[in-house]
C-alpha cells in the first residue's frame, strides 16, 4: 500500500495568492483529516470528512481556507489568499470509521513570502 | 486553551536508559489516548494506544501509562536507542462523539549514543 499521498511537498508563494494542497487517502479508509502543524499550536486538526461528508471543519481558521471531498480518494485544502501566517506543514491522514489509529502523509510544508 | 498539553519541549537520554515523555489532559470525556513518533519531513506515525478501561499498556519496549485520577499519561521507552530520537505527540479522543484526535505541541526526545 502506497499509504497517503500529499502534493506537492513543498509550496513557496506570495501573498495573496491562491494555494492548493492535495490529498490521497489509503483506498479503503473512510474518514480524511486536515492537520496543520505550528511551532507554537502543534498539530491542529482543521477539518474532518467521514464518507465524503464534511463532519467537522470547527478548526478551519477563516474563511480564507476551504476544504472539499469530491469522492473518496481525493482531497484538497484551499487557501485563497495566503497570508505569511499560513506558512505550516499541512498532513492529511486517513482512518477507518471505528478505527482510531490514523495513517499520515508526509505533509506539504507551505512558505508564504 | 490546550486541552493536552506536554510541557516538555525536548529530552535528552543515554542509549539504553529509560525515556519519560509525559503528557497532561484537562477534559475528563477523553476516553481514548495514542501516541505518534514523527521523524523529520515525515508524517506523524502510530507508535501505542491505551484505553482508559487500563492503566498500562506495553509493546515491546514501549509502555504507556495512564492515570485517570490525575489525568496524566506517560510513554516509557525501555531501553532507548538513537532510533528513537523523534518527536514525540500525545492524543487524546472522546469516543462517545467525532473521532477528532486533540494533539499535545510535542516532545523532542534524542538519545544519545
Amino acid at each position: 500500500d502506497a499509504g497517503v499521498i500529499q502534493s506537492p511537498r513543498h509550496e513557496v508563494t506570495e501573498m495573496g495568492q491562491e494555494v492548493t494542497l492535495r490529498c490521497k487517502p489509503i483506498s479503503g479508509h473512510n474518514s480524511l483529516f486536515w492537520y496543520r502543524q505550528t511551532m507554537m499550536r502543534g498539530l491542529e486538526l482543521l477539518i474532518y470528512f467521514n464518507n465524503n461528508v464534511p463532519i467537522d471543519d470547527s478548526g478551519m481558521p477563516e474563511d480564507r481556507f476551504s476544504a472539499k471531498m469530491p469522492n473518496a480518494s481525493f482531497s484538497t485544502l484551499k487557501i485563497q489568499p495566503s497570508e505569511p501566517r499560513d506558512s505550516a506543514v499541512y498532513f492529511c491522514a486517513s482512518s477507518l470509521s471505528g478505527l482510531k489509529e490514523q495513517y499520515f502523509g508526509p505533509g506539504t510544508r507551505l512558505t508564504v513570502t | 486553551d490546550q486541552q493536552v498539553k506536554q510541557n516538555s519541549p525536548s529530552l535528552s537520554v543515554q542509549e539504553g536508559r529509560i525515556s519519560i515523555l509525559n503528557c497532561d489532559y484537562t477534559n475528563s470525556m477523553f476516553d481514548y489516548f495514542l501516541w505518534y513518533k514523527k521523524y523529520p519531513a515525515e508524517g506523524p506515525t502510530f507508535l501505542i494506544s491505551i484505553s482508559s478501561i487500563k492503566d498500562k499498556n506495553e509493546d515491546g519496549r514501549f509502555t504507556v501509562f495512564l492515570n485517570k485520577s490525575a489525568k496524566h499519561l506517560s510513554l516509557h521507552i525501555v531501553p532507548s536507542q538513537p532510533g528513537d530520537s523523534a518527536v514525540y505527540f500525545c492524543a487524546a479522543l472522546a469516543t462517545s462523539g467525532t473521532y477528532k484526535y486533540i494533539f499535545g505541541t510535542g516532545t523532542r526526545l534524542k538519545v544519545l549514543a
